[in-house]
């Protein structure tokens, strides 16, 4: 039974470049999270998504950022014309379902970029 | 959303119990207790969680106040592999997302 799955695990960007992280829910969870982590930072609440819909983006930045839980794949994080300071460890999670306070998340290994 | 209030940071000897304390004298009577663990280069894991009564699982024990505005984490035989940054969070019945806070960071010496 695979947990949530990441890829790519590690990816480097130039500036101005885009930036594509996936993710792959736990078998049965149809609740995907995202997560980003700067260097030495705690985590920050991204974005929230169940099939084809975004429930809550109320922590994604405004600009060049976007996610995707589509039918069919894997969540999607884009970043478009990644700057220096998008360098983090980005995380996705997954539940089953949302109900409730006892809601439990399960975390991928998390993708590492890195802008040069 | 109802916070929580946790030490920076505590040290404990290897294979002796360690008890992670955390504050919420806000929370309401729908919030849940969590408490995840982040090892060092890996994603958050789940520990374990409560709503009213001490709960244990194999990982760990949580001892919640009578009145509900603290609880504890109960490692009860610290190993090197418990060196974590642990994280205690409120989750409310009407919100789907956690929000993590600055969470304690445990050192285990040898």
């Amino acid at each position: 039974n695979a947990g949530v799955m990441q890829n790519p695990r590690h990816l480097v960007r130039r500036r101005g470049q885009e930036a594509r992280l996936r993710c792959s829910p736990m078998k049965g969870h149809s609740h995907v999270y995202w997560y980003r982590q700067l260097p030495e930072e705690g985590l920050k609440f991204m974005v929230y998504l169940q099939k084809e819909n975004i429930i809550d983006e109320s922590g994604m930045p405004k600009e060049r950022f976007s996610a995707e839980f589509p039918k069919e794949g894997p969540s999607i994080l884009r970043i478009q014309q990644v700057v220096r300071g998008d360098s983090a460890a980005y995380f996705c999670a997954s539940s089953r379902d949302s109900s409730g306070g006892a809601n439990v998340l399960t975390f991928g290994a998390g993708s590492r970029l890195t802008v040069l | 959303d109802a916070k929580t209030t946790q030490p920076n940071s505590m040290e404990s000897n290897e294979e002796e119990p360690v008890h992670l304390p955390c504050n919420h004298s806000t929370i309401s009577g729908t919030d849940y207790i969590h408490w995840y663990r982040q090892l060092p280069s890996q994603g958050p894991e789940y520990v374990i969680h409560g709503l009213t009564s001490n709960v244990n699982n194999r990982m760990a024990s949580l001892a919640i106040a009578e009145d509900r505005k603290s609880s504890t984490l109960i490692l009860h035989r610290a190993t090197l592999r418990d060196a974590a940054v642990y994280y205690c969070i409120l989750t409310r019945s009407s919100a789907s997302k956690i929000i993590f806070g600055s969470g304690t960071r445990l050192s285990i010496r040898p």
